[in-house]
């Protein structure tokens, strides 16, 4: 079946500007992550949603950074006023509720902010 | 709480000898242990994991990782390094049998030297 995806693949922005980030998880899979990965950097962890209940918002470096999931399936990473330190890779990944449930990550958007 | 930390954030082995990537991890509950690979330019991949039943876990590409409570560790291994296993490698914690979210180590890069 498919996997994870993300669009758009590639996104160039100029400093200011807001910027939307779309994941679509593998269908069924209640659990969904935003993660950033910067350049040589390991994944921070930015946010989490698990079903129908409120998301773990924990991660998240500013109150520019926001999300949604719409109808437990797909969701919007929303960065406001990127800077320049937002350029990053931004990776989606999806699990399922079971006992050994494994992330299953999509290619990632690669952000540039100018 | 959760954590996980990476030991090394690099480690260099010449090809055919063994492998060692460390790990430890902190954890109320019984924990979920789990080993990604990012290769260069390409997503993450689940390399194996660990969900209470062996304790030493096979997993793809000849690696494989012993849970060791006493420890409180999850050590990656190999016995012989090969070129293509340059890349970076994420050691991952999650309780298991609760929903939560999923915490990744910083990562260690590995470098094969010829």
């Amino acid at each position: 079946g498919a996997g994870v995806s993300q669009s758009p693949s590639n996104k160039v922005t100029e400093k200011g500007k807001d910027v939307e980030l779309r994941c679509d998880p593998i269908s069924g899979h209640t659990a969904l992550y935003w993660y950033r990965q910067s350049l040589g950097q390991g994944l921070e962890f930015l946010i989490y949603f698990q079903g129908n209940s409120a998301p773990d918002k924990s991660g998240l470096p500013s109150d520019r950074f926001s999300a949604e999931r719409t109808g437990g399936s797909v969701s919007t990473l929303t960065i406001q006023r990127t800077q320049q330190e937002d350029s990053a890779v931004y990776l989606c990944a999806s699990s399922s509720i079971t006992v050994s449930d494994t992330q299953y990550f999509g290619p990632g958007t690669r952000l540039t902010v100018l | 709480a959760q954590s996980v930390t990476q030991l090394d954030s690099h480690v260099s082995v010449s090809e055919g000898t063994p492998v060692l990537l460390r790990c430890n991890y902190s954890s109320s509950y019984s924990p979920s242990l789990f080993w990604y690979v990012q290769h260069p330019n390409k997503g993450l991949q689940l390399l194996l994991k660990y969900t209470s039943a062996a304790t030493l876990v096979k997993g793809i590409n000849g690696f494989e990782a012993e849970f060791k409570k006493s420890e409180t560790s999850f050590h990656l291994t190999k016995p012989s390094a090969h070129m293509s296993d340059a890349a970076e490698y994420f050691c991952v914690v999650r309780k298991r049998n609760r929903d939560d979210k999923i915490i990744f180590g910083k990562g260690t890069r590995l470098h094969i030297l010829p």
